[in-house]
């Protein structure tokens, strides 16, 4: 079955720098679109940004444009995110996610599973 | 982009039906048909309920069901369990010259009463 696991979260100050990953298990990875989307301690939800399939593609919201990279490593199964310059502002539960597909490959525009995430506290 | 609008909290007994709306603008919402709607239960990570506006994904129950018109998207789930009390969130594709994501609605708190 479709398996995501988020690591890499902690307290971090002010300014510094977190890399984020998402081990995934139980699909072809390098087939899937993936994201990564945000939850502030009792908040709504928040994209934060996606990379196609193969990498060749990204986007991001612009709350986050400029400061995080999101990457993948298909031969590792594992997708990405190096958040920069944190704010406070950033502090939230980080869940991997990934895109929902058709037959043929093509994004249907949604999440079909999603990790339970892991907590990230920007802090002095 | 903004949220997504959604109301704060609905209630129901069991057994009787409520909907949720998800009202946008049409540069997401109205643009396309790419709705999708999700169930979080506290501490845990959210489920897709609902995709493409009204397409319910294997293993999700037909209780639950969407629709759109114009701006608004709507999810409503019949007959009312006490497991289906959780938050809601609705999610659009958006497009525009400055931005191409996702957006999010402002979540609706389900209580079974």
């Amino acid at each position: 079955q479709v398996h995501l696991v988020e690591s890499g979260g902690g307290v971090v100050q002010p300014g510094r720098s977190l890399r984020l990953s998402c081990s995934a298990s139980g699909f072809t990875f390098s087939n899937h679109g993936m994201h990564w989307v945000r939850q502030a301690p009792g908040k709504g939800l928040e994209w934060v940004a996606v990379i196609w399939y193969d990498g060749s593609n990204k986007y991001y919201a612009d709350s986050v444009k400029g400061r995080f990279t999101i990457s993948r490593d298909n031969s590792k199964n594992t997708l990405y995110l190096q958040m920069n310059s944190l704010r406070a502002e950033d502090t939230a539960v980080y869940y991997c996610a990934r895109d929902g597909v058709d037959y043929y490959g093509s994004s249907l525009y949604y999440f079909d599973y999603w990790g339970q995430g892991t907590l990230v506290t920007v802090s002095s | 982009q903004s949220a997504l609008t959604q109301p704060a909290s609905v209630s129901g007994s069991p057994g009787q039906s409520i909907t949720i709306s998800c009202t946008g603008t049409s540069s997401d919402v109205g643009s396309y048909d790419l709705v999708s709607w999700y169930q979080q239960h506290p501490g845990k990570g959210p489920k897709v309920m609902i995709s493409e506006v009204s397409k319910r994904p294997s293993g999700v129950s037909n209780r639950f069901s969407g629709s759109k018109s114009g701006n608004t998207a709507s999810l409503t789930i019949s007959g009312l369990q006490a497991e289906d009390e959780a938050d809601y969130y609705c999610c659009a594709y958006a497009y525009s010259s400055t931005f191409d994501g996702y957006v999010f609605g402002t979540g609706t708190k389900v209580t079974v009463l």
